[in-house]
């Protein structure tokens, strides 16, 4: 158990639909990270909030967005979903300092139909 | 910018064969490296790390060696396990708040 917890599991919705992912991070820790990983593709970085701010973006598209609340547990909404939005997307959190390494929440599997 | 090459996958030994997955990175400084592990339907798992050049890391016997003149961090393990199979990640971080991720290399064991 990695202490990083995703909601939900598993996730099956139509096109141009809406969804909300949920991630609560490690106890103590203040970074969270959210991947995209789809079936042909490593892992492709999303975004990354650090207590409440936005730190740094990577291929997000625009339908989709990112927050982190004041109890530090974050959502990743994806909206006006295509077929090419199923994926796996992984929430981490970052343990300590800036050589620290990530710990993954199991993951939620989107299936857009 | 940083960046870390695996070697593609998928890689198909017979139980207790040798493994070697072979990872080089490039970057400025001084990163850590990482390899991390994912099973089958799990999340990413970390397997083992190194944070300064000729450091060993090592678990569950896989082991890496970090070694800064070859910018390299290839993942061995001397006899593999049907329970090995799965996909491994080798990672940097480069004292940012990011961690740079190789594509990942499937490894798949038969008995």
């Amino acid at each position: 158990d990695s202490g990083v917890t995703q909601t939900p599991k598993h996730l099956i919705t139509a096109t141009g639909q809406r969804v909300t992912l949920r991630c609560s991070p490690r106890s103590g820790d203040l970074s969270v990270y959210w991947y995209q990983q789809s079936l042909d593709q490593g892992l492709q970085f999303l975004i990354q909030y650090y207590n409440g701010e936005e730190r740094a973006k990577g291929n997000i598209l625009e339908r989709f967005s990112a927050q982190q609340f004041p109890d530090l547990h974050s959502e990743l909404n994806l909206s006006s979903l295509e077929l090419g939005d199923s994926a796996l997307y992984f929430c981490a959190s970052l343990a300590g300092a800036d050589y620290g390494e990530l710990f993954f929440g199991e993951g939620s599997r989107l299936t857009v139909l | 910018g940083d960046s870390v090459t695996q070697m593609e996958g998928p890689v198909t030994l017979s139980e207790e064969a040798f493994l070697t997955i072979n990872c080089t990175y490039t970057a400025t400084g001084y990163p850590s490296l990482f390899w991390y592990v994912q099973y089958p339907g799990e999340g990413l798992q970390l397997l083992l790390k190194a944070t300064k050049a000729d450091d060993k890391g090592s678990n569950k016997g896989f082991e890496a060696t970090y070694r800064k003149e070859t910018t390299s961090f290839h993942l061995e393990k001397g006899s593999v396990q049907v329970s090995d199979s799965a996909v491994y990640f080798c990672a940097l971080n480069n004292a940012g708040n990011m961690l740079t991720f190789g594509g990942g290399t499937r490894l798949m064991v038969k008995p």
